[in-house]
C-alpha cells in the first residue's frame, strides 16, 4: 500500500529556513515523480514543485522559485524540500504527492500534510 | 499561465439527487497529438488530503464509485455525482496538467441539503 509521510513543519520567523521531508513506502520510489502541494488555512490548493523519478527534471511554482529547493534520495526513499527566505504567505499545510503512472503530473497518492507557520 | 475557474463556489444537494459542477480553463488543455484533455478532479474531505477521482477529464481512478463521472473538452469541464451520498460531502477541485506548472481551481464545496 502506498504510504507517504510528510514531516518537518513548524513555526518559523520570516526570513528563516525550514526543511520538510517526505518518506515513502509501499511502492518503487525511484520510478515515480513526486510533488509538493500546499494549502493555506481555509484556502484552496497551490502546487509548489515537482521532481522527476531520477531527479533530472525539477520544476517550481513562480511563487517559490529561487527560495525553495527540492531533492530526493532514491536509496532512502526520501524527498526533501528546503525552504529558505520564508515569508508569511508561505504559511500552509504542505502535502507531498506521488505522480501517477499514466502521467507524473496526475497526483494519485497524498501524504497527510505537515503544517508550516511563518510568523514573527 | 493556466487559470482554472470553478463554479459554483458551493452547492447544496439533497441525498440521491444529481450534483453537477464546472471547471473552466483560461487556455485549452486538449492535446491534439494524443487527443487527451489534461484535466483531473480531486475530492477533499475536511481534515484529509485530496483524493484523485478523475483524470484525462473522464477516466475514473481505480476504486472510485461509478456515480462520479467527468466530461468536457478543451476549456470547459464538468464533474457529475449522479446520486449524492452523505459521504460525498467535500470540496472538489479541478487541476490542469497541460502546462509545466500545475494549477488548481478554487474548489466547489458540496453540502447535503
Amino acid at each position: 500500500q502506498v504510504h507517504l509521510v510528510d514531516s518537518g513543519g513548524g513555526v518559523v520567523q520570516p526570513g528563516r529556513s525550514l526543511r520538510l521531508s517526505c518518506a515513502a513506502s509501499g511502492f518503487t520510489f525511484s520510478s515515480y515523480g513526486i510533488h509538493w502541494v500546499r494549502q493555506a488555512p481555509g484556502k484552496g490548493l497551490e502546487w509548489v514543485a515537482v521532481i522527476s523519478d531520477d531527479a533530472s527534471k525539477i520544476y517550481y511554482a513562480d511563487s517559490v522559485q529561487g527560495r525553495f529547493t527540492l531533492t530526493r534520495d532514491n536509496s532512502r526513499n526520501i524527498l526533501v524540500l528546503q525552504m529558505n527566505s520564508l515569508r508569511p504567505e508561505d504559511t500552509a499545510l504542505y502535502f507531498c504527492a506521488r505522480g501517477h503512472s499514466d502521467s507524473w503530473y496526475i497526483l494519485d497518492s497524498w501524504g497527510q500534510g505537515t503544517l508550516v507557520t511563518v510568523s514573527s | 499561465d493556466f487559470v482554472m475557474t470553478q463554479s459554483p463556489d458551493s452547492l447544496s444537494v439533497s441525498p440521491g439527487e444529481r450534483a453537477t459542477f464546472n471547471c473552466r480553463s483560461s487556455q485549452s488543455v486538449f492535446n491534439r497529438s494524443n487527443k487527451k484533455n489534461y484535466l483531473a478532479w480531486y475530492q477533499q474531505k475536511p481534515g484529509q488530503p485530496p483524493k484523485l477521482l478523475i483524470y484525462w477529464a473522464s477516466t475514473r481512478e481505480s476504486g472510485v464509485p461509478d456515480r462520479f463521472s467527468g466530461s468536457g473538452s478543451g476549456t470547459d469541464f464538468t464533474l457529475t455525482i449522479s446520486s449524492l451520498q452523505p459521504e460525498d460531502v467535500a470540496t472538489y477541485y479541478c487541476q490542469q496538467y497541460y502546462g509545466r506548472q500545475i494549477t488548481f481551481g478554487g474548489g466547489t464545496k458540496v453540502e447535503i441539503k
